[in-house]
């Protein structure tokens, strides 16, 4: 079983709106939690990076939510382009070598 | 800004040929890693490097893969011979440890190898 999950698996959203997707893990000890953005045929791009005593990171219309005690993180896109199609994966680190990815949620902004 | 360099950027192959993957992560950056990555799903690591030193290839296929960081810079994974399951892409990416201890991690474009 991946220890880290992500929901949901596909979505798709007008341009302008706003969406969510979650990442629940159960990696255990916990380092740091990040966001990535993958475009298509492209690597991964960090968005934020979380640590255990951090609830909330912004980097312009992304902001990441992070609760520790119920191993579960958010990312809130606000005022969604259509350049923000892509997929967006959540990678849990247990320590500094170690990072667990997830599956990734695909991200479709329709105008 | 430093990027990591990927090449190729895509390989169509044959099953059973060798195939061979180059990259030269951001200058004074100490770990690189090779990520497997099937189509609709996250990045699987199949070796990382400190330096020159394999850190981790537990999940490296041996049998048929193999990777190299001679000088501890750039880095070649090679798959010998191919078979239809490697197509897939395949990333590497480079890290550093900042002052706070924060491993920050930067991707390359990716190679994307196609088996026929």
């Amino acid at each position: 079983k991946n220890q880290v999950e992500q929901s949901p698996q596909s979505l798709i959203i007008l341009e302008g709106k706003n969406c969510t997707l979650q990442c629940n893990y159960t990696v255990s000890p916990f380092s740091n939690l990040r966001w990535y953005k993958q475009d298509t045929g492209r690597g991964p791009v960090s968005l934020t990076i979380m640590t255990f005593s951090e609830n909330t990171k912004s980097n312009g219309r992304y902001t990441a939510t992070l609760d520790a005690d119920t191993k579960q993180s958010s990312l809130h896109i606000t005022a969604s382009q259509l350049s923000d199609s892509a997929s967006y994966i959540c990678v849990v680190s247990a320590y500094a070598n170690d990072m667990r990815f997830g599956a990734g949620t695909r991200l479709t902004v329709k105008p | 800004e430093a990027e990591v360099a990927q090449s190729p950027r895509y390989k169509i192959t044959e099953k059973s040929q060798a195939v061979a993957f180059w990259c030269d992560p951001i200058s004074g950056h100490a770990t690189l890693y090779w990520y497997r990555q099937i189509l609709g799903q996250g990045p699987e690591l199949l070796v990382q490097f400190q330096d020159e030193s394999v850190v981790d290839d537990s999940q490296l296929p041996k049998d048929r893969f193999s990777a190299e960081r001679l000088k501890g810079v750039d880095s070649t994974l090679k798959i010998q011979p191919a078979e239809l399951g490697d197509s897939a892409m395949y990333l590497c990416a480079s890290s550093f440890l900042s002052g706070t201890g924060e491993r920050g991690q930067y991707f390359g474009p990716g190679t994307r190898l196609t088996v026929t």
